[in-house]
């Protein structure tokens, strides 16, 4: 399993663009890239997934470098709502199974 | 819309005592997870199911069994809960063959 790497916490002011960067430098050639969401007292959501290059939905983008050894979640003009935790998830999509790794994943704090 | 139930959110228990968690879900998912979440680890994997009567351990399954009977649903036992098993547990399931889980609402457990 790759194993990934992102900040503990980030700070912002709300409607700022918030960019938080996930490092797995062992990536497979078979994984796909996912960003999880979880606000206090909730279990974690889907954000977006990627493999390569740039994804963009109502949420947010994923921006992805050819070398795909790292990630940027980028969500743009933050409120305070944005504030939980983030995670950056990377696996195979093709298998039946498998185990996923969640870290410790970033905490994002919006200050009004 | 995928729905993950979780038998409780809040549950109080004595050392000692045998501890069923539940987990049902209603998208016909194939597989299915449970993870605690404890401050500043993240969340780790106890258990995970492939299928009806499929188990696999995850990063830390001592001290917890699970059962998986029917499709929907996925029970984890504590044995004989002990107060470092007070945390958050979260369960989730996924279509096999996909990356994105979902996750149920959590239950909030106390070992006294």
């Amino acid at each position: 399993l790759a194993k990934t790497t992102q900040p503990i916490s980030m700070d912002s002011y709300e409607g700022q663009e918030v960019n938080i960067t996930c490092s797995h430098n062992n990536i497979a050639t078979n994984d796909y890239i996912t960003w999880y969401q979880q606000f206090p007292s909730q279990g974690p959501r889907f954000i977006i997934q990627g493999y390569k290059t740039k994804v963009t939905n109502e949420v947010a983008s994923l921006f992805i470098p050819a070398d795909r050894k790292s990630s940027t979640l980028s969500l743009p003009r933050v409120s305070l709502s944005d504030t939980a935790v983030y995670y950056c998830l990377v696996g195979d999509r093709s298998g039946g199974y498998q185990k996923v790794t969640f870290g410790t994943g970033t905490k994002l704090q919006v200050i009004p | 819309d995928v729905k993950v139930t979780q038998s409780s959110r809040y549950l109080v228990k004595r050392t000692g005592e045998k501890v069923f968690l539940e987990c049902v879900q209603d998208m016909d998912h194939e597989n299915m997870f449970w993870y605690r979440q404890d401050p500043g680890l993240g969340l780790r994997l106890i258990y995970f199911s492939y299928d009806v009567k499929m188990k696999e351990k995850g990063d830390i399954p001592e001290g917890y069994s699970v059962s998986r009977e029917k499709k929907e649903r996925f029970s984890l036992i504590l044995e004989s809960a002990s107060t470092n098993q007070t945390s958050m547990y979260l369960c989730a399931s996924k279509i096999a063959g996909e990356q994105t889980q979902y996750f149920g609402p959590g239950t909030r457990l106390l070992v006294l």
